[in-house]
Parts: structure tokens; C-alpha cells; sequence
């Protein structure tokens, strides 16, 4: 089944405790981006990567780091979370050309940072 | 910059009736897609339909039909013979089709939809 998986779903933290959102994806994609979703603002790209090695800024992207190491997998980090940082993370990946346009999301990450 | 704005933050709908929510965007672009996606209370982002810019037709997708206007910079969604399991929030998003931020969705704020029996 194609599909994009992202780990934890949910995740409660402390300010500046380090963690890493995981992403993956099955579909062989080049394309791989994050999003964070917050009341009223809809979503926003926070980094993308248009394959290995290739990564980068959205339109959100102080406080966060990614990384491209495989193609497969694109990871997010939060070095030092902070209670602004408190969203719902989207992973969402796609071929190079789009395909028509097609985006595949995953499932979302609810963090909490108090 | 390219945006994307849905004027109605909130819409209802009667079971079996028809509903259109409204979309429009900026951009200097002359090749762009344009999608629908909903996001119902799992939260799960579904692709309902999309559009290329350069197609003068309308995309439909069963029950869901858009109407591009593409001079107006406007793109509607046409959900005909609601159901309950429409109930959700509605994006719309654009995306450029060339150039470095290729891929990248610009979403609008969303419209709540709301379906009564």
C-alpha cells in the first residue's frame, strides 16, 4: 500500500528537549516537505527536499532542521522546542513532476511543547 | 508572492443538497495546479480534486466539480448531493508546476463544512 508514515503521532514535550519527528515513504518519491497546521493560518511549508541530499526553507523554517540522507526518509528535528512550536506536523511526499499534482500526505504529528 | 484565500471561514449544507465553496489565488504564473484537499475530523489530509492550469476544461471527480475561471483567478468547488461523511475542513492549494520551490503547496486558510440530515 502506498503510504507516507510519520512517528510519534502524538508527542508531549518540555521546552528544549530535543526530538525528531520521523517520515517515511514507500512510494519511491523524490519530492518529500513538511507542514505545520495552526487555527486559522492553514498550513504552511516548513522544508522540502527534491531528493537526497537536496533540502530546502519553506516558508517557516526557524526552529527546525531536516535532512535527506535517503531517499525514503526525511526526518524533522526540533534542537530546542519552544511553546510557539506547539502544532500539528504534516509529512507529504510526491514524484518530481508532481504527477498531475498529486501530494500524499501522512497521518500528522500532534506536538505539544509546554 | 503567490496567496490563497477562501473568503468563508464557515458553510452548512442539508444532506442531499448542493454546496460550493470559494477560492481565489494570486499569481504572476501562467502554469500552476490548483487543488481541493479535505480534512475531515481524523485529521488525514485527502486529495479531493485538482486542476492544471493550462486544461480549460473543469476537473470533476464524481460527486465534486470545480469551476476554474482562470482569469478571474478564481476556483470554486461544487460538492453535489452532500453526504455526512463530507463533513470536514476544505484547503485549497496551489502549486507552481516549474522552478525551484516546485512542489510547494500555498495553502488558504480553510472553509468548515457542515452537513445537516
Amino acid at each position: 500500500e502506498a503510504q507516507v508514515t510519520q512517528n510519534p503521532r502524538y508527542l508531549i514535550t518540555v521546552t528544549g528537549k530535543k526530538l525528531t519527528v520521523t517520515c517515511s515513504q514507500n512510494m519511491n518519491h523524490e519530492y518529500m516537505s513538511w507542514y505545520r497546521q495552526d487555527p486559522g493560518l492553514g498550513l504552511r511549508q516548513i522544508y522540502y527536499s527534491m531528493n537526497v541530499e537536496v533540502t530546502d526553507k519553506g516558508d517557516v523554517p526557524e526552529g527546525y532542521k531536516v535532512s535527506r540522507k535517503e531517499k525514503r526518509n526525511f526526518p524533522l528535528i526540533l534542537e530546542s522546542p519552544s511553546p510557539n512550536q506547539t502544532s500539528l506536523y504534516f509529512c507529504a511526499s510526491s514524484a518530481r513532476r508532481l504527477a498531475g499534482g498529486a501530494q500524499y500526505f501522512g497521518p500528522g504529528t500532534r506536538l505539544t511543547v509546554t | 508572492a503567490q496567496t490563497v484565500t477562501q473568503s468563508q471561514p464557515e458553510m452548512s449544507v442539508q444532506e442531499a443538497e448542493t454546496v460550493t465553496l470559494s477560492c481565489t489565488y494570486d499569481t504572476s504564473e501562467s502554469d500552476y495546479y490548483l487543488f481541493w484537499y479535505k480534512q475531515p475530523p481524523s485529521r488525514q489530509m485527502i486529495l479531493v480534486i485538482r486542476q492544471e492550469a493550462y486544461k480549460q476544461q473543469n476537473a470533476t471527480e464524481n460527486r465534486f466539480s470545480v469551476n476554474f475561471q482562470k482569469a478571474a483567478k478564481s476556483f470554486s468547488l461544487k460538492i453535489s448531493d452532500s453526504q455526512l461523511g463530507d463533513a470536514a475542513m476544505y484547503f485549497c492549494a496551489y502549486s507552481i508546476v516549474y522552478g525551484g520551490s516546485q512542489g510547494n503547496l500555498i495553502f488558504g486558510k480553510g472553509t468548515k463544512l457542515s452537513v445537516k440530515p
